[in-house]
């Protein structure tokens, strides 16, 4: 079972930040959290890990409580192009592929109105 | 290549029959992972390869299910005697051991028929 809880949906307005909240009460010390995305009939598309910090890239900002237990994934400036499916995602290594697989829950179904 | 590669992307095939998807990982991903999505539904994790270690077969549904690697390269994934409930897209994906943490790579994944 998925390690992590994410609402069903949420709306956003074209050129406005879209905050996506997850919870993930139970992560272990080791374990990172990643976030990926699903625009409708494509595969799963990476957009950003952190373990503690922070952390920021081209798509996204990524913001960890200091206890860990929760995150915020945060898109600056949301286009129509970023409605997709957002998944949550806590594992223990975080360079992708040595201890095992991604476990997908629901995730969270963004909708970008314009 | 420059992506994780998957074919056919579209199969349609009738109930009973076997049928074989492939995926041609990023050249150097030591990793390379399967999972299956039912319409509207979430991924469920099928099998994992990691370089020449015993795959992970854990997730794979049945024994009607199965899945070879050959070294680091290319993975077949068959189904043999489809059943309509197989019906479903077919993601692969890899990952390189080393560094970057730049997640899973996938593919555009197998859309499966069985009528």
């Amino acid at each position: 079972d998925a390690k992590t809880t994410q609402p069903p949906s949420m709306d956003c307005a074209e050129g406005r930040a879209a905050n996506l909240p997850c919870n993930h009460s139970t992560i272990s010390g080791n374990e990172y959290v990643y976030w990926y995305r699903q625009i409708h009939s494509q595969g799963p598309q990476y957009i950003i890990h952190g373990l503690k910090n922070n952390e920021t890239n081209e798509m996204a900002s990524l913001i960890i409580t200091e206890d860990r237990k929760s995150s915020t994934l945060i898109l600056p400036h949301a286009t129509l192009r970023d409605t997709a499916v957002y998944y949550c995602i806590v594992r223990a290594d975080g360079y992708g592929g040595s201890q095992g697989n991604l476990i997908f829950g629901k995730g969270t179904k963004l909708s970008v109105k314009p | 290549g420059a992506g994780v590669s998957q074919s056919p992307s579209n199969k349609v095939t009738e109930k009973g029959k076997d049928v074989e998807l492939r995926c041609d990982p990023i050249s150097g991903h030591t990793a390379l992972y399967w999972y299956r999505q039912r319409l509207g539904q979430g991924l469920e994790f099928l099998i994992y390869f990691q370089g020449n270690s015993a795959p992970d077969k854990s997730g794979l549904p049945s024994d009607r299910f199965s899945a070879e690697r050959t070294g680091e390269s290319v993975s077949t994934l068959t189904i043999q005697r489809t059943q309509q409930e197989d019906s479903a897209v077919y993601l692969c994906a890899s990952s390189s051991q080393v560094g970057g943490g730049e997640g899973y790579t996938f593919g555009s994944g197998t859309r499966l028929t069985v009528v």
